[in-house]
């Protein structure tokens, strides 16, 4: 079945680098993806999505890269700042009983050190 | 995106008790699905709640412990039945249909702590 996992469950970032969050997951089905937010004792928050005929989207300072081949995406944060601090959560979809259905990875804590 | 609100946004409750726990949506939505998030874990999605019929389980999941309902297109309830320690969680709702099927948003969950 589908199985989506993060690299790394931690990740520290001095204010104002970059970020990079991986992600990668086992079902080749997966269609469509999600980055989602969750700050502490808040549910998670849509960030950026990209379906599987992408290889990158790109919102504001965020921008998610798809690699089908090697079935790995990323998130990554620009200019980091310290209300960014939060744990990222992928989530993979595919069609299954007419709706998608989301299965999340484990989540990686970004801390941002002023 | 819809606005979601769950209640109650916490409680705790005694052993072999239930809890029931409602979400609420701002504006009509397709899909409604429920989650447990246990500590320091990652969603599990229990089941999508079905208006009109029975909600669909994901496995591992049985309706006699957490049956749900879902009257309407902006309303759910998930009721957590003979609670022991190990419910002790954070349960979520999400929808999704607004504005596209594929995209789910939360709401902001009920952290349930059973003693």
């Amino acid at each position: 079945g589908e199985s989506v996992g993060l690299h790394l469950p931690t990740l520290s970032v001095q204010e104002g680098d970059n970020s990079i969050i991986n992600c990668a997951y086992s079902n080749s089905a997966s269609d469509y993806f999600i980055w989602y937010k969750q700050e502490s004792g808040k549910g998670p928050q849509f960030i950026i999505d990209i379906r599987s005929n992408m290889d990158k989207r790109q919102g504001q300072r965020v921008t998610v890269l798809l690699n089908k081949t090697v079935k790995h995406l990323s998130l990554q944060i620009a200019a980091t700042q310290p209300g960014d601090s939060a744990v990222y959560f992928c989530a993979g979809a595919y069609s299954g009983a007419g709706s998608y259905q989301l299965t999340f990875g484990k989540g990686t804590k970004l801390s941002v050190i002023p | 995106s819809a606005v979601i609100s769950q209640k109650p946004s916490r409680d705790i409750c005694q052993r072999g008790t239930s809890l029931t726990i409602q979400c609420q949506v701002d504006s009509q939505v397709t899909m409604m699905f429920w989650y447990r998030q246990q500590p320091g874990q990652s969603l599990t999605l229990i089941a999508t709640a079905n208006q009109g019929s029975e909600a669909t389980y994901e496995s591992g999941f049985v309706i006699d412990k957490f049956p749900i309902s879902r009257p309407n297109l902006t309303f759910s309830t998930l009721t957590v039945s003979n609670m022991s320690p190990e419910d002790s969680s954070i349960y979520l709702c999400s929808v999704a249909g607004t504005p596209s099927t594929d995209t789910q948003y939360f709401g902001p969950g009920t952290r349930l702590t059973v003693l």
